[in-house]
């Protein structure tokens, strides 16, 4: 079985440009997560999905970043424009359904180096 | 509000030594607990999960953690160290309200083993 994939794997684009990162998630998985790694910080959560419905979006830090789930399969998150502040590592993680266990851990992919120059 | 803390942004040990991570949390409601590593060029990988059952967890590789709710802490163990041990590691806690499904991440602790 595929686990959790994210492409590309690095990105470096200019300040101003628009970039757009997808994630493959396990296939049944209903809950898509997005978390971010800026640079000697910890991974803060960005946003979550049930199936295509955003469920949570608390994390997401500014309306230049844009997530989507088309049809509940894969996802993509947009920047634009991107800042130099945007760098990081981006990282997708997939949950089975809630109804089956609360506590069922992520699987998480390998994650996005965004390098904002 | 909910938070991990990783105590030592870099531990080094010995091949054959003990290795000792340390993690605590803060929390109003019992936790759930994971630990997270990260090799290197690769994805976060589960290593245990604490999840009200069990208080000493056993995990992949020869790690373990232990539930502590009198010192809010989930320490991760291994007896001894190996070099391929060397990797990123991640304390996460996610919470039992009906809300709060996403995982909040310790800073990481980067273990290096020396020959």
């Amino acid at each position: 079985e595929a686990g959790v994939t994210q492409f590309p794997s690095h990105s470096v684009i200019e300040k101003g440009q628009t970039v757009t990162l997808r994630c493959d998630p396990i296939s049944g998985h209903d809950n898509l997560y997005w978390y971010r790694r800026v640079m000697g910080k910890e991974i803060k959560f960005l946003l979550h999905f049930v199936k295509e419905s955003k469920q949570d979006e608390s994390g997401m830090p500014n309306n230049r970043f844009l997530a989507e789930r088309t049809g509940g399969t894969y996802s993509t998150l947009k920047v634009q424009p991107a800042e130099l502040e945007d760098s990081g590592v981006y990282f997708c993680a997939s949950s089975p359904s809630l109804r089956q266990a609360f506590n069922t851990e992520a699987f998480f992919g390998q994650g996005t180096r965004l390098t904002v120059v | 509000a909910q938070s991990v803390t990783q105590l030592g942004s870099h531990v080094s040990v010995s091949e054959g030594a003990l290795v000792l991570l340390r993690c605590n949390y803060s929390s109003s409601v019992p936790p759930y607990l994971f630990w997270y590593v990260q090799y290197p060029n690769q994805g976060l990988q589960l290593l245990l999960k604490y999840t009200s059952a069990a208080t000493l967890v056993k995990g992949i590789n020869g790690f373990e953690a232990e539930f502590k709710k009198s010192e809010t802490s989930f320490h991760l163990t291994k007896p001894s160290a190996h070099m391929s041990d060397a990797a990123e590691y991640f304390c996460a806690v996610t919470f039992s309200s009906g809300s709060a499904r996403q995982l909040t991440f310790g800073s990481g602790t980067q273990l290096t083993v020396l020959p």
